[in-house]
């Protein structure tokens, strides 16, 4: 079956750049996302990227996507401790359709 | 715009009774809705899609007969957990389609002592 893997601790000092990666198996992909999670919370959509993209930017997020390797990274740059929290990877072959979701990168940012 | 609740935020019951967690669409109306549950420090498992007017399709490993789903209205998914037991405490959230986008509740906290 569809699987998504993440590494499952990242931290980073104020200021530098976070980069968080994603691996997953489905060949049948067409949608990419990346959320995130704070303490006690739901999920909130930080951004999503298509399959037929290489890159996706979005002020300090940038989202790269190798889908021959079928890879996905997010990095955040000027990374804030307001940026810490949870971030999942998820993909589905159909908008509007179940998710599969990585198991969660806990990104810590430290002073 | 695309604003889900859901009701309770947090739920404390007894082992053997039954709990009902409401998720609703605010402001838009949602043919589809999913349920999630989501353990301690792991990932979120989709538990079931659920469908206005119809029967919910239910992921494998998950008994239908313990976790009721009810999609009643455009606005409103219910899933209750019947004869609730200790390993039913989890976090469960829900999601809500519009746009072709799956817009997030903040989740119901539910401890079955």
């Amino acid at each position: 079956g569809e699987d998504v893997e993440q590494s499952l601790f990242l931290s980073v000092r104020e200021g530098d750049s976070s980069v968080i990666n994603c691996t997953y198996t489905d060949s049948s992909s067409t949608y990419l996302y990346w959320y995130k999670q704070e303490p006690g919370a739901g999920l909130q959509l930080l951004t999503y990227i298509f399959s037929n993209m290489d890159m996706k930017q979005d002020q300090r997020l940038t989202v790269l996507l190798n889908k021959k390797d079928k890879h996905l990274s997010l990095r955040i740059a000027d990374t804030q401790t307001g940026d810490s929290a949870i971030y999942f990877c998820a993909e589905t072959s159909n908008q509007g359709g179940k998710l599969i979701f990585g198991q969660g990168t806990e990104l810590s940012v430290k002073p | 715009g695309a604003v889900v609740s859901q009701h309770p935020s947090r739920v404390i019951c007894k082992s053997g009774t039954s709990v009902k967690i409401e998720c609703r669409s605010l402001d838009f109306q949602a043919t589809t809705m999913f349920w999630y549950r989501q353990f301690p420090k792991k990932s979120l498992m989709l538990m079931a899609t659920s469908n206005e007017g119809s029967k919910a399709t239910y992921e494998q490993g998950v008994e239908k007969d313990k976790f009721l789903i009810n999609h009643a209205s455009l606005t409103l998914s219910t899933l209750t957990v019947t004869s609730a037991h200790p390993e039913d405490s989890s976090f469960y959230i829900c999601s809500a389609v519009w746009g072709g986008e799956q817009f997030f509740g903040p989740g119901t906290r539910l401890t079955v002592l």
